[in-house]
């Protein structure tokens, strides 16, 4: 069946710094990924689609890769900041569209 | 625009008890679906729906029942309640067309206890 894993330990990590996160998925050919931001009590938020042929998007402050070969996609913040502390949400969807899998999410924790 | 709203943002229902989950949009989009997000599981799809008078099974319909009459509307029916239902339930719409990789916009969601 298909398997989407993100890190389920929270990232805590140094204003400043960057935020590395990663998005397994397994049994799964993906024609698009998409990365949400969840903060607690509120529902997700769009940030950033990337398609089965880029292998790299940004926006602002924000990096996402997406490696068909690895099965992988990994979520940058460069330059983070405590604004930045949520939880971050992969979700792949098919060709077909209809359906978007949702991986668990990753909490990020950006220490003053 | 409101976006999408959801109500109530807070539920507590007896085991066996039915109700409605209200999901409105106010951004013309043909998509709406039903997630729910249980700790550690992420979010999974209940139902969904690609225009009025038409909807589809996800990942986890039973116990569910949804209906599209209009374009803004999308309520979800428990109908005979369980403890298994305690979650939170997200609504979500987006455009739909030849682009199928269109962004989902959710509601802020509802909290429902089945004790």
């Amino acid at each position: 069946s298909q398997k989407i894993e993100q890190n389920s330990e929270a990232l805590n990590i140094q204003e400043g710094k960057t935020a590395t996160l990663t998005c397994n998925y397994t049994n799964y050919s993906p024609a698009y990924l998409q990365w949400y931001r969840q903060d607690p009590g509120r529902g997700p938020v769009f940030l950033l689609l990337i398609r089965e042929n880029e292998k790299e998007k940004r926006k602002e402050r924000l990096k996402v890769t997406f490696d068909t070969t690895l099965k992988q996609s990994l979520f940058h913040i460069t330059a983070s900041q405590p604004a930045d502390s949520a939880t971050y949400l992969c979700a792949l969807g098919g060709a077909a569209g209809n359906k978007l899998t949702f991986g668990g999410g990753t909490r990020v924790l950006v220490k003053p | 625009n409101a976006g999408v709203t959801q109500t109530p943002k807070f539920q507590v229902l007896k085991t066996g008890q039915s109700m409605t989950l209200q999901c409105a949009q106010d951004m013309n989009h043909e998509y709406m679906s039903w997630y729910r997000q249980d700790p550690g599981m992420g979010l999974r799809l209940i139902h969904y729906s690609v225009g009025a008078g038409i909807t589809d099974q996800g990942e986890v319909p039973n116990g569910y029942n949804v209906s599209r009459s209009t374009t803004e509307d999308f309520p979800l029916r428990l109908l005979s309640a369980a403890p298994s239902q305690t979650s939170v339930y997200f609504c979500a719409s987006r455009h739909s067309g030849t682009s199928v990789a269109y962004e989902q916009y959710f509601g802020p969601g509802t909290r429902l206890t089945v004790t």
